[in-house]
Order: C-alpha cells, then sequence, then structure tokens
C-alpha cells in the first residue's frame, strides 16, 4: 500500500512570496490533515478535510493560509505571502473513516522563509 | 484548552539501558493517546495506540501506559539500542484531531 504522498520535499523562498504544497494520501482515505511544525515543537493542526468538505480550520491563518481538496483525493495547501514565521515542516496525514484516528503522516515539506 | 507536555525533552543513554518516556496531559476527556516515532527528516510513524478504556498497549519493546485521572502516559523502552535513537512524540485526541507535545529526543550510543 503507498502511503501519503507529499512534494516538494524542500522549498526555499523570500519573503512576501507564495507557496504551494501538494498530498496524496493513502487510497481510501476520507479525511485529509495538514500539520505545522516549527522545529523544536510538536507539530499543530492547520487543517481538517472529510471528503471535499472541511472539518475544522480553526488554527489556519486565513489571511495568508488556504487550503483545498477539490476532488476528495489530492490536497493543496498554499502560503501568501509568506512571513518569516512560516518557516516549519508541513505534514500531510490521512485516515480512514472506519479507523478515523488513526493517522498514517507523509515525509513533510521543509519550508525556509529567508 | 487541551495542552500536552512531555518530559525529558532530550535523553541520552548508553545501548542495552532501559529507559521511561513522560507525557502529561491536561484535560482527562481524551479519546485515546498515541506515541509516534519521528527520525530527523521525516513525518511521523505511529508506535502505539492507547484507547481511553485501557491501561496499556505493548509492541515488542515497547510498552505504553495510560492513567486517564491523573493525565499521564508513559512509554518504556526496554534494552535499547542505537537504532532508537529518534523524537518520540506523545498526541491525544481531542476532538476529531491530534493535540501534539514537544516530542522527547533520545540519543542511544553504543
Amino acid at each position: 500500500e503507498a502511503g501519503v504522498a507529499q512534494s516538494p520535499r524542500y522549498k526555499i523562498i523570500e519573503k512576501r512570496q507564495s507557496v504551494a504544497f501538494w498530498c496524496n494520501p493513502i487510497s481510501g482515505h476520507a479525511t485529509l490533515y495538514w500539520y505545522q511544525q516549527i522545529l523544536g515543537q510538536g507539530p499543530k493542526l492547520l487543517i481538517q478535510f472529510q471528503n471535499n468538505g472541511v472539518v475544522d480550520d480553526s488554527q489556519l491563518p486565513k489571511d495568508r493560509f488556504s487550503a483545498e481538496r477539490l476532488k476528495g483525493v489530492d490536497s493543496t495547501l498554499k502560503i501568501q505571502p509568506a512571513k518569516l514565521e512560516d518557516s516549519a515542516v508541513y505534514l500531510c496525514a490521512s485516515s480512514s473513516l472506519l479507523r478515523s484516528l488513526q493517522l498514517f503522516f507523509g515525509s513533510g515539506t521543509q519550508l525556509s522563509v529567508l | 484548552k487541551q495542552e500536552v507536555t512531555q518530559i525529558p525533552a532530550a535523553l541520552s543513554v548508553p545501548e542495552g539501558e532501559n529507559l521511561v518516556l513522560n507525557c502529561s496531559f491536561t484535560d482527562s476527556a481524551i479519546y485515546n493517546l498515541q506515541w509516534f516515532r519521528q527520525d530527523p527528516g521525516k513525518g511521523l510513524t505511529s508506535l502505539l495506540l492507547i484507547q481511553s478504556s485501557q491501561r496499556e498497549q505493548t509492541s515488542g519493546r515497547l510498552n505504553a501506559s495510560l492513567d486517564k485521572s491523573s493525565g499521564r502516559s508513559t512509554l518504556y523502552i526496554a534494552a535499547s539500542q542505537p537504532g532508537d535513537s529518534a523524537t518520540y512524540l506523545c498526541a491525544v485526541v481531542a476532538g476529531t484531531a491530534l493535540i501534539f507535545g514537544k516530542g522527547t529526543t533520545l540519543s542511544v550510543s553504543s
């Protein structure tokens, strides 16, 4: 079974630029999560989708961050414009409806904002 | 608001030693608790999941316990090996998502 795929693995941008991350969850997993992990911290939930609907985006900085999951499969997370404090690893995870609290994580995208 | 704390932040032990990692949480109304392993530059790998009705779970050399009333969990690693070197994260389920601690970075020397 293929795992959660994320790209790119690394991204370096200047502040005020925009960036997008892509995630392909495990086939058949209805729930998809985006987490932000700042160095030395635990992951923090940004947004949770079930199919193509948003379940929780209470911690998503909506003035600069956006996410979509149009067909209920792949998802993109965008930051525009980026700030220095957005430097972090962005982790995507997915879970099935049957075992909704067993999350499988991708390897993440490491973002550096200069 | 649920908060998860892990102590110690870092731990160094010689190979073969048994060790305990600690996790505490502020709200005992959790659905389950999970322990994850994170290697540098990698995602998270689930190690053990303890349902709120359970007291412990075991997998190989790993044993995790849960005491909801005191808001504590421990991860016991027996006979540590250099390959166990990683960051270990504790997470509790609150609502529909996981809330993580900051992790304990373990270094096992040969």
